[in-house]
């Protein structure tokens, strides 16, 4: 699975939109971006994930480049539940099996 | 939320000693996996099973065993506990069928060797 690059953290004021890159340089073809979050101590939650096209669902927006080397996760308008550490991750989907790799991910702050 | 449940959900014990976590899901997914989470680490991943006594090694899966004997459960079990293993674990589940590719992860078991 290719690597992924993501700033360690991140401020964003309550109600603003977020937006957390993650620079995936070496990502192949059928490889997808997959974004998770983990707010406090909690499990790890799924987010998003797509392949080339700009992805939408119920919790956010996922951007991806042209050239696929790299993508953003916008959280439209943050709360303080928002607050969490996000990781992005790039790997071969095919039979469902989620061998996950996590590097350190972006902490994400929201403040009132 | 996915049904996953992990037991016990915080434990102490000392150096030496057996110790067995478990993971019992509810939603019948094929695949499971055992994450540990330590600071500045990230979650790494210990072993994880593609099916009943099907099992394969992750990242870290030194001084760790697992059995899946029912789809339902797989147990982590350390041999013999070093303050190492001192961690929190994680237990995830995916699946292969009806396009869901995302894992599900469970709240976490507190792990402190003494």
């Amino acid at each position: 699975d290719a690597k992924t690059t993501q700033p360690p953290s991140m401020d964003c004021a309550e109600g603003r939109a977020a937006n957390l890159p993650c620079n995936h340089s070496t990502i192949s073809g059928n490889e997808y971006v997959y974004w998770y979050r983990q707010i406090h101590s909690q499990g790890p939650q799924y987010i998003i994930h797509g392949l080339k096209n700009n992805e939408t669902n119920e919790m956010a927006s996922l951007i991806i480049t042209e050239d696929r080397k790299s993508s953003t996760l916008i959280l439209p308008h943050a709360t303080l539940r928002d607050t969490a550490v996000y990781y992005c991750i790039v790997r071969v989907v095919g039979t469902g099996f989620q061998k996950l790799v996590f590097g350190t991910g972006t902490r994400l702050l929201v403040s009132p | 939320d996915a049904g996953i449940t992990q037991s016990p959900r915080h434990k102490v014990t000392e150096t030496g000693t057996p110790v067995t976590l478990r993971c019992h899901q509810t939603e019948n997914h094929r695949y499971m996996y055992w994450y540990r989470q330590d600071p500045g680490h990230g979650l790494r991943l210990i072993h994880y099973s593609y099916g009943v006594k099907d099992t394969d090694k992750g990242e870290v899966s030194d001084g760790y065993s697992v059995s899946r004997s029912k789809t339902e459960d797989f147990l982590l079990t350390l041999e013999s506990a070093t303050s190492s293993q001192t961690s929190v674990y994680f237990c995830a589940i995916s699946e292969s069928t009806g396009g869901r590719t995302e894992a599900f992860f469970g709240q976490g078991t507190r792990l402190t060797v003494v």
